[in-house]
């Protein structure tokens, strides 16, 4: 099944302690990004990566590091995470220059 | 900067009525304007999406009215469902950089109640 997986769905954390959302995609999608929903404000693009080792800010990057050494993961990095960055995440991933994306499940952050 | 408003933030209809989402955009670059629906605890699902050249887009009970030189554009849903409660999210899309990949820009969300 075409499907972008991503682990842990739930994590609740203590600022500063170092964390990693995992994201992996198995349709062969050049393309995938991270984004931050919150209540008011939609979807806010964090980082995306256009291929394999090519990676790119988003509108909302502080905080966060990605990278992209293997085509299907998209591991997002939080070096110390602090309690504004407490948010449902979504990684996404399509076919480069495709209009159809298609989103993971979602990772609820919880920092305290 | 690139923005898309949406309203109204939550919305509530009995089965059946047609409720009405809005957007409006600034930057006249964007070329593609998908509708994402959202269910509790998932991730946002490709509903229905648009160009710019063409003024409606209708699948099933959806329907997309765009209105090029207002910068805006609206979903329809006819005969509203209780299965139809979600959040729903507008979105423009645009090509970036070298032109290989696209920037998608999401609205803030309605929370769409449909009463049985």
């Amino acid at each position: 099944e075409a499907q972008v997986t991503q682990n842990p769905r739930y994590l609740i954390t203590v600022t500063g302690k170092k964390l990693t959302v995992t994201c992996s995609q198995n349709m062969n999608h050049e393309y995938m990004s991270w984004y931050r929903q919150d209540p008011g404000l939609g979807l806010r693009q964090i980082y995306y990566s256009m291929n394999v080792e090519v990676t790119d800010k988003g509108d909302v990057p502080e905080g966060y590091k990605v990278s992209r050494k293997e085509k299907r993961n998209f591991p997002l990095i939080l070096e110390s995470p602090s309690p504004n960055q407490t948010s449902l995440y979504f990684c996404a991933s399509r076919l480069a220059g495709a209009r159809e994306q298609y989103f993971g499940p979602g990772t609820r952050l919880t920092v305290t | 900067q690139q923005q898309v408003k949406q309203s109204p933030q939550s919305l509530i209809v009995q089965k059946g009525g047609i409720p009405i989402i809005n957007c409006a955009y600034e930057n006249t670059a964007f070329d593609y304007f998908p509708w994402y629906q959202q269910f509790p605890g998932k991730g946002p699902a490709l509903l229905i999406a648009i160009r710019p050249d063409v003024s409606e887009k209708k699948e099933g009970r959806f329907t997309i009215s765009f209105n090029k030189s207002a910068k805006q554009f609206s979903l329809h849903i006819m005969d509203s469902q209780p299965g139809d409660s979600a959040t729903y999210f507008c979105a423009a899309s645009i090509m970036i950089s070298s032109g290989s990949a696209r920037q998608l820009t999401f609205g803030s969300g309605t929370q769409l109640t449909v009463l049985p």
